[in-house]
C-alpha cells in the first residue's frame, strides 16, 4: 500500500519553513525520507525506526508517530539547495519484510 | 568506491524486444532492489534481493525477471518489451535490510516504441 504524501507541491521563499507529511493505512516499522533533484537519483535524508531511533541529516528533522502511522519532515530556514522532490518510503511489518514502498512525492520549490 | 552503477544510461527498444539492465555495486551490500519511476507515480518496487541466490517480487513485477548470482550484480531483464515499460529505472542497494540507507544508482531511461 503506497503511503500518502501531503502536500503534493509547495513553494517557499528562501528562509521559510515547510512541513511534508507521510501517512499509511498500515502499521509502520520504519519510515525513510529521500530527496530527488530533477534528472538525478534519490538521495538519502533520514530514517525513522519504530521505537524512536533516527538516522540521518543534521539540518533536517523528522517525526514518526507510530500510533497514527504518520511521519512528518521538517525543513527549517529553507535554502535554495532544498528544492527538489521529497519522497517518503515506508516499511510495513519489519522482520522478514524487506519491501520499501514509496509515496508519490512532494515537489518543493525554494525561490530567492 | 564507484557506489551503485547502472548501464546503459539510455535505451530505445521496439515492442517485443528483450534487453537486460545492468546494476552493480562495490560496497558489499546484501540488499539490492529495482524501482521504476513514472511521472506522478513515485518509485515503485519491481524486484528485490536480500543476498546472492535470493530474490523476491515487489509491487510491479510483471514483465520483468531478475537473478542474483553474485553479491555485486543484480541485472533486470525485460523479456518482451511493451510501451507500458517506458520509464526511468533505478537500482538501489543497502547493507542489510530495507531499514538501512538505500544508495541509488544514476538510473536508466528506457523508451519502448
Amino acid at each position: 500500500q503506497q503511503p500518502v504524501q501531503s502536500p503534493q507541491a509547495v513553494i517557499l521563499r528562501e528562509g521559510e519553513d515547510a512541513v511534508i507529511n507521510c501517512s499509511s493505512s498500515k502499521a509502520l516499522y520504519s519510515v525513510h525520507w529521500y530527496r530527488q533533484k530533477h534528472g538525478e537519483a534519490p538521495v538519502f535524508l533520514m530514517i525513522l525506526l519504530k521505537g524512536g531511533e533516527q538516522k540521518g541529516h543534521e539540518k533536517i528533522s523528522a517525526s514518526f508517530n507510530e500510533k497514527k502511522q504518520q511521519s512528518s519532515l521538517y525543513l527549517t530556514a529553507s535554502q535554495l539547495s532544498y528544492s527538489g522532490t521529497y519522497f517518503c518510503g515506508t516499511e510495513i511489518g519489519g522482520g522478514s519484510n524487506y519491501k520499501l514502498t514509496f509515496g508519490k512525492g512532494t515537489l518543493l520549490t525554494v525561490n530567492p | 568506491n564507484a557506489g551503485v552503477t547502472q548501464t546503459p544510461k539510455f535505451q530505445v527498444l521496439k515492442t517485443g524486444q528483450s534487453m537486460t539492465l545492468q546494476c552493480a555495486q562495490d560496497m558489499n551490500h546484501e540488499y539490492m532492489s529495482w524501482y521504476r519511476q513514472d511521472p506522478g507515480m513515485g518509485l515503485r518496487l519491481i524486484h528485490y534481493s536480500v543476498g546472492a541466490g535470493i530474490t523476491d517480487q515487489g509491487e510491479v513485477p510483471n514483465g520483468y525477471n531478475v537473478s542474483r548470482s553474485t553479491t555485486e550484480d543484480f541485472p533486470l531483464r525485460l523479456l518482451s518489451a511493451a510501451p507500458s515499460q517506458t520509464s526511468v529505472y533505478f537500482c538501489a542497494s543497502s547493507w542489510g535490510t530495507a531499514q538501512e540507507t538505500q544508495y541509488f544508482g544514476p538510473g536508466t531511461r528506457l523508451l519502448v516504441l
